[in-house]
């Protein structure tokens, strides 16, 4: 069975500082793809990123970056110099060798003080 | 196209009413998924579609929901008998399955109120 965690419910920072959220991530398969989405209040879910367990190699864009560690199963996303545009709600994902079926974390709510 | 576009928007209905949602996707996407979310949760997967056929279903979809994709092409998702329970954000994705993988792309869902 697939199981994301996100221990953080909501985090708030002062706009320009960095934040990191947090994902744990449980599979039996070897082959998987992890996701980060973002969720603005208008309700769409907007995807970042798509990492396959092969790849641990960690990404920047822009302002964004993700660090994937297969050895302690996290997937963990930095958010540097952050706007208040940034606020939203941060869902991880798993799906396991495609995305039929895709499992979310329950997300972490990310408020960005000016 | 714009994207994936599901109607209506928001849906207030009262216990026991059937509703009925619809979801267009991206035009050129072959798979449409339906997620349900509830408030202060992530998505929760309920069933998917290769072009017409439904290939999987969750235990989540009761009896009482129904989804069909005629044509391939645009989908429904009714709900008979509507419960209190059911109250919550329904998402509708659409990706394109060729070779290797794309993401899917989701609309900004239908939000159901039973009262």
């Amino acid at each position: 069975a697939q199981k994301v965690t996100q221990a953080q419910t909501e985090i708030s920072v002062v706009e320009k500082e960095d934040v990191t959220l947090d994902c744990v991530y449980e599979t039996r398969d070897t082959t998987y793809y992890l996701f980060w989405y973002k969720q603005p209040p208008s309700g769409e879910l907007v995807f970042l990123i798509r990492r396959n367990s092969f790849d641990e190699q960690n990404e920047i864009s822009g302002r964004y970056s993700w660090n994937f560690q297969k050895s302690t199963s996290s997937f963990n996303f930095t958010i540097t110099a952050s706007q208040v545009v940034d606020s939203a709600v941060y869902f991880c994902a798993l799906s396991e060798a495609g995305y039929q079926k895709v499992t979310f974390g329950t997300g972490t709510k990310l408020q960005v003080i000016p | 196209d714009t994207g994936v576009s599901q109607d209506p928007r928001h849906k207030i209905t009262k216990r026991g009413q059937n509703v009925t949602f619809r979801c267009d996707p991206i035009s050129e996407h072959n798979r449409l998924y339906w997620y349900r979310q509830t408030l202060g949760q992530g998505p929760e997967f309920l069933t998917y579609f290769q072009n017409e056929a439904q290939l999987e279903k969750s235990r989540l979809l009761s009896d009482r929901f129904s989804a069909e994709r005629p044509k391939g092409s645009f989908s429904t998702l009714e709900i008979q008998r509507t419960e209190q329970g059911d109250s919550a954000m329904y998402l509708c994705a659409s990706s394109l399955e060729a070779q290797g993988y794309t993401e899917a792309f989701f609309g900004q869902g239908t939000r159901l109120t039973v009262v």
